[in-house]
């Protein structure tokens, strides 16, 4: 059965500091990764899905990687900023298997 | 204009009751699914329906049971509430099917359920 880990739990990083989050799956046999984020008391809000053939996604700060065969995806967000504070999650596949989460402070 | 919606956003209720939560989604998904979000933030997937079929029954007690209408609902009945049902419930919805689907996940904001 698949296993997601996200390595740290938490991090607290001062605005503008380039940052990444890490995630690593047990099965590399997967269809695609996906990575959220969760604001307190709020559901999850997909940021970025990688299709099993890509090796990463961009969407404005954000740039996810994926490398099957290591089993491990990371989120990189770049020049960071107060808004960019809450608790971020990979699932594999994107529906299924979801990590604990890296829950993020940045420091103004 | 949300596009997963779910009721109520709080539920407190005593051991042994019976309660609903109820889930729409206007963005002619095919898929929907609960979650289960517990006190550590650990989510898990409950169930999966497609186009008003199960596809997807994960290890969950016989308590609980998703019931789908139409492709645009799904709500889910828990009878006889126990303490350990106490958790964050999430409806969410995709365009495809769980196995195959490449498309983004999307959420409602959660029920937070308390047994007492």
């Amino acid at each position: 059965k698949q296993e997601v880990t996200q390595i740290p739990a938490a991090l607290s990083v001062p605005e503008g500091e380039n940052l990444v989050l890490n995630c690593s799956f047990t099965d590399s046999a997967i269809y695609n990764l996906q990575w959220f984020r969760q604001d307190p008391g709020k559901g999850l809000t997909s940021l970025l899905l990688i299709q099993s053939s890509q090796r990463e996604q961009t969407s404005g700060r954000l740039n996810a990687s994926l490398d099957k065969s290591s089993g491990r995806s990371t989120l990189y967000i770049a020049a960071s900023q107060p808004g960019d504070s809450a608790t971020y999650l990979c699932a594999v596949p994107g529906n299924l298997f979801f990590g604990t989460g890296t829950r993020l402070t940045v420091i103004p | 204009d949300t596009a997963v919606s779910q009721t109520p956003k709080y539920l407190v209720t005593q051991m042994g009751n019976d309660k609903s939560i109820k889930c729409e989604q206007n963005l002619g998904h095919d898929t929907m699914y609960w979650y289960k979000q517990d006190s550590k933030k650990f989510l898990k997937i409950m169930f999966s329906y497609n186009n008003k079929e199960l596809i997807i029954n994960e290890t969950v007690p016989n308590r609980f049971s998703p019931k789908s209408p139409d492709k645009a609902h799904l709500n889910l009945h828990i009878n006889s509430l126990e303490l350990g049902d106490s958790a964050v419930y999430f409806c969410a919805s995709s365009q495809e099917r769980q196995a195959r689907t490449n498309e983004k996940l999307f959420f409602g904001s959660g029920t937070q359920l308390s047994v007492l």
